[in-house]
């Protein structure tokens, strides 16, 4: 069990626009979904927190109005990249946990490039 | 100082090698430690999730803690190409925390 899906999994797009991406968790209630953003040979950087029907906890320097996240269910939460232009591409990654001591599980992650 | 540290590699064996895999730490708050598997263009997948000092084994994967050092390992027995990929330990104090520490990854080739 514990599995994370991630939608869609690659995204090619001009500059302006904006993407949201989709993350599910399969066979379990995740109340706490997490976004990552991780560039070429390197770990990776947590951007955002969200718990079911709360606002996103944003780590500083993620701009919240850039990257809009949102949890509405135990299962799903969406990553908006608003606007979006070539210094936003990336891959983004999301994570999820049951509840208590938990780790954390992945998603397949989403590779965005802005052109 | 970084919060982990971990050897990028990159690391090649031949297959049916014992591989080693490190990081070593500066917090000593940290009690719960994972290793994850990241293959190219995937997410990470998670390998082992281990609480406070001592070993755990599954499988061909034995994960170590060791507190005092401040110093974790994965090893895999019997290394085969399927496990080429990178390993990533990451770490926190508390087990639910939202902050997890991450290492940089080690890349792992495992030659036929």
């Amino acid at each position: 069990g514990a599995v994370v899906s991630q939608h869609p999994s690659r995204v090619i797009c001009k500059s302006g626009t904006s993407v949201k991406i989709e993350c599910r968790s399969l066979d379990f209630q995740a109340t706490t979904m997490f976004w990552y953003r991780q560039f070429p040979k390197q770990s990776l950087m947590l951007m955002a927190t969200s718990n079911e029907g709360s606002k996103a906890t944003y780590e500083q320097g993620v701009e919240k109005d850039k990257f809009l996240i949102n949890h509405a269910s135990l299962t799903l939460s969406t990553l908006t990249v608003t606007s979006a232009h070539p210094e936003d591409s990336s891959f983004y990654i999301c994570s999820a946990r049951r509840f208590g001591n938990q780790p954390q599980h992945f998603g397949d992650g989403t590779r965005l490039s802005i052109l | 100082q970084k919060e982990v540290e971990q050897d990028p590699g990159p690391l090649s064996v031949p297959e049916g090698a014992i591989v080693s895999l490190n990081c070593t730490y500066s917090n000593s708050a940290f009690q719960y430690f994972m290793w994850y598997r990241q293959y190219s263009r995937k997410g990470p997948e998670l390998l082992m999730y281990t609480y406070s000092s001592g070993n755990k084994e599954d499988g061909r994967f034995t994960a170590q803690v060791d507190k005092s050092s401040k110093y974790i390992s994965l090893f895999i027995r019997d290394s085969q190409p399927s496990d080429s990929a990178t390993y990533l330990c990451a770490m926190s104090a508390q087990g639910g925390a939202n902050n997890l520490f991450f290492g940089t990854g080690t890349r792992l080739t495992v030659i036929p």
